[in-house]
């Protein structure tokens, strides 16, 4: 499919246990973020990424590791997921040279 | 701290009014301005970018920055209960390590009542 995909859209799991959240596009942006989406909060970057083995922190990024091994994917894993975790999870790309960012359809997780 | 600060509603609107949703930023150096939509459950959808001072009109939308006095508005023409939604302000400014790095409000709920 065309566009940026997440998967999966609906995950629970415990706490404790690591969990994967997976971004993939087919632009081939070079930019790609994640955000994590709370009542009260707002979006709030996570970590994001201006190119492929290149990545950065965002305002949020304790509990989280991310990779980018190929341009279009990028993974993000909660190492040891905790319930403050239990949030909607998008994951965005852009162009260089845009400022104009695209989200995907999101992953809500729920820790338990 | 860069913030962008939007009032959280919900601002609720007859049906073929004009829709007024405000945001001021704090950070003077800001260059791009967005405004997102985002219906409930879904995703952010970016549906004006503006980028010098003055009104930019797209269909039924207008946005306005005055970046003097740090505010970006978003007008919605004639109101149409679909335009019911979050509304999400964003404001990138200098490149942080060479990467644009957007702040967003935490959105303003609109309610456009038949």
């Amino acid at each position: 499919d065309a566009g940026i995909t997440q998967s999966p859209r609906y995950k629970i799991t415990e706490t404790g246990r690591q969990v994967t959240l997976m971004c993939h596009q087919t632009w081939s942006h070079s930019y790609m973020f994640w955000y994590r989406q709370d009542l009260g909060h707002g979006l709030r970057l996570i970590y994001y990424s201006a190119a492929a083995d290149i990545t950065d922190k965002g305002e949020v990024p304790d509990g989280y590791v991310v990779s980018r091994s190929k341009t279009e994917n990028f993974p993000l894993t909660l190492e040891s997921a905790t319930r403050s975790q239990t949030s909607v999870y998008f994951c965005a790309s852009r162009a260089g040279g845009s400022n104009e960012q695209f989200f995907g359809p999101g992953t809500r997780l729920t820790v338990l | 701290q860069k913030e962008v600060e939007q009032n959280s509603g919900p601002l609720s609107v007859p049906e073929g009014a004009i829709a007024s949703l405000n945001c001021t930023y704090s950070d003077r150096g800001s260059q791009s301005f967005f405004w997102y939509r985002q219906y409930s459950g879904k995703s952010p959808e970016l549906i004006m970018s503006i980028y010098s001072n003055g009104d930019k009109e797209d269909g039924r939308f207008t946005a306005q920055l005055n970046k003097a006095s740090q505010y970006v508005s978003l007008l919605i023409r004639d109101s149409q209960p679909s335009d019911s939604a979050t509304y999400l302000c964003a404001v990138t400014g200098l490149p942080s390590g060479g990467s644009y790095i957007p702040t967003f409000g935490r959105g303003t709920s609109l309610i456009v009542h038949p």
